[in-house]
């Protein structure tokens, strides 16, 4: 079983509806969650960052962890076409570490206009 | 402001030669990251260098090796050259610790 497991999609909605991205992991260690966006030949861009439990929110985006349930979900509100991208979610037990840092493979998001 | 600079952007290689790939972190940065994206995979942790010298290590081998400079700008050296070499290799740059802002990547092809 894989550290953390994300589904690769492909996901594909109408321009507006409401998109969820879910991340689940096994290593109960993991206090630090991102969630990153990659177009297409362009490297990751961080877009949410999170400690421990509870929600985030930044403008359309909102971030989320259960660490009872070790699931993880990122929410798009009203998307857009330029939302389409693969997003990453990646994980660690503690800040500055890369090594520990594991990532999910992505999921492919198309935003339909 | 740049933000992280790679170079070349596309590269084709052949098994058994050496590439250098190079970056230039984004300004104010001192950290630099590099790692290896295979296509439909996450990204794989290579190294991170910090003040001139390899600080963290990831499961690579040691045909992989790498450089950062006094301007903090870095190279990643591949030696010996394999088909599975081939990916997406991402530099990140950050004040230490995260908060990464990566590059576009150079694409390698070995064939």
């Amino acid at each position: 079983q894989k550290e953390v497991e994300q589904d690769p999609g492909p996901l594909s909605v109408p321009e507006g509806a409401i998109v969820s991205l879910n991340c689940t992991y096994s290593n109960s260690a993991f206090q630090y969650f991102m969630w990153y966006r990659q177009y297409s030949r362009k490297g990751p861009e961080l877009l949410m960052y999170t400690y421990s439990s509870g929600n985030k929110e930044d403008g359309r985006f909102t971030a989320q962890v259960d660490k009872s349930s070790k699931y993880i979900s990122l929410f798009i509100r009203d998307s857009q076409p330029s939302d389409s991208a693969t997003y990453l979610c990646a994980m660690s037990p503690n800040a500055g570490n890369n090594r520990k840092l594991i990532w999910g493979l992505g999921t492919s998001l198309a935003v339909n206009p | 402001d740049a933000g992280v600079t790679q170079s070349p952007t596309h590269l084709i290689k052949t098994r058994g030669q050496q590439v250098t790939l190079r970056c230039s972190p984004k300004s104010g940065h001192d950290t630099v990251s590099w790692y290896q994206q295979a296509l439909g995979q996450g990204p794989q942790f290579i190294f991170q260098y910090y003040e001139e010298e390899e600080r963290q290590r990831g499961n690579f081998p040691d045909r992989f090796s790498g450089h950062q400079f006094p301007n903090y700008s870095s190279e990643l050296n591949v030696n010996a050259l394999l088909l599975g070499d081939s990916a997406l290799y991402l530099c990140a740059s950050s004040p230490l610790g995260y908060g990464y802002t990566f590059g576009s990547g150079t694409r390698l092809t070995v064939v």
